[in-house]
């Protein structure tokens, strides 16, 4: 039950995409389908942003995108707004029925 | 609206015991695996446990097994978290969230917070 691996932080301009990757294993990314990723402002609870490997809840803006290849999930977001300044944790469905949270990345909106 | 309200943190000796609570509304409690999610000052999230409809099915994270127990109660609402024997590295903001394989609604989390 290692944590994913992501990393600790990323940056970009308003406007611009940017893309947060997350490795895990054959034991939880790469064996199953259910990746899901998710916002967290600071103080704030996290917010589920993508679930099922590339679906996006009611209310969730089309700009985030996910796909995954191998062991390996990314989250893209595209047209890049300051309200998306936060951290994001990827999240994935493991073996024994468990699941496993990336170490977080933090977004900066420069 | 849907709300989750997380209850009973708060300051525990190490090798205490304490009981944290998720109260649930405005969602079909009964209809859905539920799980506690934690997170410890300044750090990631961590999953910790999660918990069939119906209760029959419970999974913990290897750290918190043989000392957690998560349980429900459905004619309440409510989710719990029966936590002994716990250490230092158990500090954290603990979340009740929704779901399965993914986490759709939140709750604002409960400080758990172990020293002497």
């Amino acid at each position: 039950q290692s944590a994913l691996t992501q990393p600790a932080s990323v940056s970009g301009s308003p406007g611009q995409s940017i893309t947060i990757s997350c490795t895990g294993t054959n034991s939880d990314i790469g064996g199953y389908y259910f990746v899901s990723w998710y916002q967290q402002h600071p103080g704030k609870a996290p917010k589920l942003m993508i679930y099922e490997g590339n679906k996006r809840p009611s209310g969730v803006s089309n700009r985030f995108s996910a796909s995954k290849s191998g062991n390996t999930a990314s989250l893209t977001i595209s047209g890049l707004q300051a309200e998306d300044e936060a951290d994001y944790y990827c999240c994935s469905f493991a073996s024994s029925n468990t699941l496993v949270f990336g170490g977080g990345t933090k977004l900066t909106v420069l | 609206e849907v709300q989750l309200v997380e209850s009973g943190g708060g300051l525990v000796q190490p090798g205490g015991s304490l009981r944290v609570s998720c109260a649930v509304s405005e969602f079909t409690f009964s209809s859905h695996w539920m799980s506690w999610v934690r997170q410890a000052p300044g750090k990631g999230l961590e999953w910790v446990a999660k918990i069939k409809e119906d209760g029959t099915e419970k999974y913990y994270v290897d750290s918190v097994k043989g000392r957690f127990t998560i349980s429900r109660d459905n004619a309440k609402n409510s989710l719990y978290l029966q936590m002994n024997s716990l250490r230092a590295e158990d500090t954290a903001v603990y979340y009740c969230a929704t779901g399965q394989y993914s986490h759709g609604y939140w709750g604002q989390g409960t400080l758990v917070t172990v020293s002497s």
